[in-house]
């Protein structure tokens, strides 16, 4: 198993520029998420999504969106990057039982800098 | 939201000894999960805990989930060269419409020296 895989590692944009930073999971988890990191900020959740076809915002979400049309793919996109949005990257997935959370894994990250 | 403080921000050892951290909230949390961030890479998994009171250990790692759910703290004893990274704690919560949602604290950056 690969478990998260995100692509690319790093990418630099020009601002106004759009992309999308790609996350896939061979793990069959409903739950995948993207964080961003920041120095002295740790993880903030930007959007999330419980199943494929649902997806909800979390703490930090303007500026991204996000669409879950699979299990295993979970997209973020940046429309018209901005220089507020670099930062690394990190897409998560996990399986629920009951009311909580298991097997939540990382990828190993996205370098994204804005010019 | 639900909030975590995680401390201390950071601490500096000598190899051998022992380093304790916390994370505390003033919410109920489902699951207390402890991480491991080295250099340039995503973070990696130490100790999950499911059960208020679960006390778990992993190697040198100890970690316990509050009794009262709202805290949970992560031992490492005899600390080597190869534990300096940043730690994380994170909790998940129920939301109104039933899904789960995890919340991390800011991080401990640990330095070992040798």
């Amino acid at each position: 198993n690969a478990g998260v895989t995100q692509t690319p590692k790093f990418q630099v944009l020009k601002t106004g520029q759009s992309m999308t930073l790609q996350c896939a999971q061979d793990m069959n988890h409903e739950y995948m998420s993207w964080y961003r990191q920041d120095p002295g900020m740790g993880l903030r959740l930007i959007h999330y999504s419980v199943g494929a076809g649902i997806t909800d915002q979390g703490e930090v979400p303007n500026g991204y969106n996000v669409s879950r049309s699979t299990t295993e793919d979970f997209p973020l996109r940046l429309l018209s990057a901005a220089p507020s949005q670099t930062s690394v990257y990190f897409c998560a997935s996990s399986y629920s039982v009951g009311e909580q959370l298991w097997g939540y894994t990382f990828g190993s990250g996205t370098r994204l800098t804005v010019v | 939201g639900q909030q975590l403080n995680q401390s201390p921000q950071s601490m500096f050892i000598q190899e051998g000894e022992d380093v304790s951290m916390n994370c505390t909230s003033s919410s109920i949390f489902n699951t207390w999960l402890w991480y491991k961030q080295d250099p340039g890479e995503g973070p990696v998994l130490l100790i999950a805990l499911y059960k208020a009171g679960e006390l778990t250990s992993n190697g040198r790692l100890t970690a316990q989930f509050g009794i009262t759910r709202k805290d949970s703290f992560l031992n490492i004893s005899a600390s080597i060269p190869s534990d300096v990274g940043i730690y994380f704690c994170a909790g998940s919560y129920t939301l109104q419409g039933g899904s789960e949602k995890l919340v991390f604290g800011k991080g401990m950056k640990l330095t070992v020296n040798p």
